[in-house]
């Protein structure tokens, strides 16, 4: 079956440009994740979905991040006002997972390839 | 201190050997781990999960989990260059929100 799959896979933005990336997860995945990796670094949390509730956004790096999934299904991150800080690759994963507080339950997270979001 | 931390690395194994690789993490609230390989230039792909304390096998992976000493290790047996890869440590606390917390990844190289 298909897996995530995230658009495009490679973003150049001028600085102060606004940048939207795609997320498609896998099909009746409840739960969509954001996460930002830097060179050399793992993925650190951003934002995290369950349908189309946005739960956690305690990672986004400031008000220039926004993400939504209207439908419970594609999300977009959005970045305002790019900077060059904003360079990194954006994973987006999903998950089948869906209840809170259940010990043993897999919360297994799949990845898609990723964006690479370069800003100059 | 870090929440999940690995050793430093690079490391280096000859081909057939054991690849041992560590990482820690702080939050005694952990409950799921995970062993994710990222190729170069590639997202990271699960290769290993565990929940409960002990030995997982599969394959020439092996997890293990010892929830007391706050430790989890993973080993590739038979290492093979194409096992040459970062491996990322990654951590879940249910009750939380859902998100994984990340070690920074140890790079391993498997020598012909």
């Amino acid at each position: 079956g298909a897996g995530v799959s995230q658009s495009p896979r490679y973003k150049v933005a001028k600085r102060g440009q606004d940048v939207a990336l795609r997320c498609d997860p896998i099909s009746g995945h409840v739960s969509l994740f954001w996460y930002q990796q830097a060179l050399g670094q793992g993925p650190e949390f951003l934002t995290y979905f369950q349908n189309e509730a946005q739960l956690d956004k305690s990672g986004l790096p400031s008000d220039r991040f926004f993400a939504e999934r209207p439908e419970g299904s594609v999300s977009t991150l959005k970045i305002q006002r790019t900077q060059q800080e904003d360079s990194a690759v954006y994973l987006c994963a999903s998950s089948s997972g869906g209840r809170e507080g259940r010990v043993g339950v897999p919360y297994e997270q799949y990845f898609g390839p990723g964006t690479r979001l370069t800003v100059t | 201190q870090k929440e999940v931390e690995q050793n430093s690395g690079p490391l280096s194994v000859p081909e057939g050997a054991i690849a041992s690789l560590n990482c820690t993490y702080s939050d005694r609230g952990s409950q799921s781990f995970f062993w994710y390989r990222q190729y170069s230039g590639k997202s990271p792909e699960l290769i290993m999960s565990i929940y409960s304390n002990g030995d997982k096998e599969d394959g020439r992976f092996t997890a293990q989990l010892n929830k007391a000493s706050q430790y989890v290790s993973l080993l590739i047996r038979d290492s093979q260059p194409s096992d040459s890869a970062t491996y990322l440590c990654a951590v879940h606390r249910t009750g939380a929100n859902s998100k994984l917390t990340f070690g920074k990844g140890i790079t391993l190289s498997v020598r012909p």
